[in-house]
């Protein structure tokens, strides 16, 4: 199956500092989320973004899938920010879009 | 207000014993969801459905069963064939392709 790697593993910031998140995949896709689970286990939903790029306030995200890869910035990060971030994705071709592969996730930890 | 209802928030239960864990949806949406979290670790599919009266195994469905009788509801039972169901489950819903998979808020299984 498609394989999803996420870099890095852990992140630490001091509040105020931009970050970019890296998720690499393995085949090409027609669907891509990235989602952020805050430390009480809740996962939100931050982008719907198969291709181009898209910016929600502090965070924008952009995916070139000819070259398998997107990217999540953060910007002027707030202690709000940590927890984990997760990339997912389905292969192109799948029959359904909601049958996402999840990488491993990015820690962010971010301190006043 | 419309959103996707996990209960309950813990379960424990001893080992051998079946358990079911619920999850309602008043958003309309027409597929469903069931994934499980180890920690440090993405989430892995066990279950879905698109449509009610029908369902599909995911990546790791064995030592687990659901329904899908009404389009609200997708009940998720981890039965005593499941070798290690000590984890977290979440249950996921998505209004048709190419859109958002959205979350409820997880149910920590525990089983000693």
């Amino acid at each position: 199956g498609i394989q999803v790697e996420q870099s890095p593993p852990d992140l630490i910031l001091q509040e105020g500092a931009n970050s970019t998140l890296r998720c690499n995949f393995s085949d090409s896709v027609n669907n891509l989320q990235w989602f952020h689970q805050n430390p009480w286990g809740q996962l939100i939903n931050l982008f719907y973004i198969p291709s181009g790029t898209k910016q929600n306030g502090r965070l924008s995200a952009t995916t070139v899938a000819t070259e398998r890869y997107s990217l999540l910035y953060i910007s002027s990060s707030q202690t709000t920010d940590s927890g984990v971030y997760f990339c997912a994705v389905v292969n192109a071709g799948g029959t359904s879009y909601g049958k996402l592969t999840f990488g491993q996730g990015t820690i962010l930890t971010v301190h006043p | 207000d419309g959103g996707i209802t996990q209960s309950p928030k813990y379960l424990f239960r001893k080992e051998g014993q079946n358990v079911t864990l619920s999850c309602e949806q008043n958003l309309n949406h027409d597929a469903m969801y069931w994934y499980r979290q180890d920690p440090g670790q993405g989430l892995r599919l066990i279950y879905y459905s698109q449509i009610v009266n029908d369902f599909q195994k995911g990546d790791i469905a064995e030592g687990y069963s659901v329904s899908r009788e009404k389009k609200e509801s997708f009940p998720l039972t981890v039965t005593s064939a499941q070798k290690n169901p000590t984890a977290f489950y979440l249950c996921a819903t998505e209004e048709g392709h190419g859109s958002p998979l959205h979350f409820g808020n997880g149910t920590r299984l525990t089983v000693t």
